[in-house]
């Protein structure tokens, strides 16, 4: 069974572009959150799709958002680079409802630098 | 609002040892879980245990075990006969249930574990 995919693995951004992340869930789980891990501020929660509808938002501003697809993969998107958006962005999956523990299962990430 | 907190950023252990990884919570909801994920330089966050906040046992997994005190709102981590491979980041993190049902954890600052030969 596959596991949780994240494309690209690394990526080097400029100060003012946009970057589209990518996250293949596990086949069979509808649920799809994202985190973003920094030295600083440790493993943050973004957001959660489900069903192709946002459930659930963390504290960071418009310049971060996510789509989830009929498929379950889903994307997350950060426009208008700052330095300080240099993370780990981690996807992890989940079957969203149902499931005894809520257990998530993560990607390998993907790494930003933004310079 | 949930919180978890790891105070130690940095534990060695010879290997063969056990070791205990502190964890403590913070939650006013009467149902939560508790979790532990592994994390290697990979960056890959492995799920290791498990514990609920209504489980009457301590939950186990081969060589991990959840030493769960919710009087006194802990979960520590033990790992019992360390081996190399255990060398990496450790996080407790806590689920919280929002009201349309989404799953969403908390995690700790993180305790990274250097197992010594």
């Amino acid at each position: 069974k596959a596991g949780v995919t994240q494309t690209p693995r690394y990526l080097i951004k400029t100060r003012g572009q946009q970057v589209t992340l990518s996250c293949s869930p596990i086949s069979g789980h509808r649920s799809v959150s994202w985190y973003q891990q920094t030295p600083g501020q440790g493993l943050q929660f973004l957001f959660e799709y489900f069903s192709e509808t946002q459930r659930n938002k963390g504290n960071f501003p418009g310049r971060f958002s996510g789509r989830q697809f009929s498929n379950s993969r889903s994307e997350m998107n950060v426009s208008t680079l700052e330095l300080g958006d240099s993370a780990l962005y981690l996807c992890a999956s989940s079957l969203g409802q149902g499931g005894p523990t809520g257990e998530l299962f993560f990607g390998e990430g993907s790494r930003l630098t933004v310079l | 609002a949930q919180k978890i907190t790891q105070t130690q950023p940095g534990m060695f252990v010879q290997e063969k040892e056990a070791v205990t990884l502190d964890c403590t919570y913070d939650t006013s909801d009467p149902s939560y879980g508790l979790f532990w994920y592994k994390q290697p330089s990979s960056g890959e966050m492995i799920f290791l245990i498990y514990q609920g906040s209504y489980d009457q046992q301590n939950a186990t997994e081969g060589r991990y075990s959840l030493n769960f005190q919710k009087a006194r709102k802990s979960a520590n981590l033990v790992i019992s006969a360390s081996q190399l491979g255990d060398s990496a980041m450790y996080f407790c993190a806590m689920r919280g249930v929002s009201g349309a049902g989404s799953y969403q954890l908390t995690f700790g600052k993180g305790t990274k574990l250097s197992v010594i030969p």
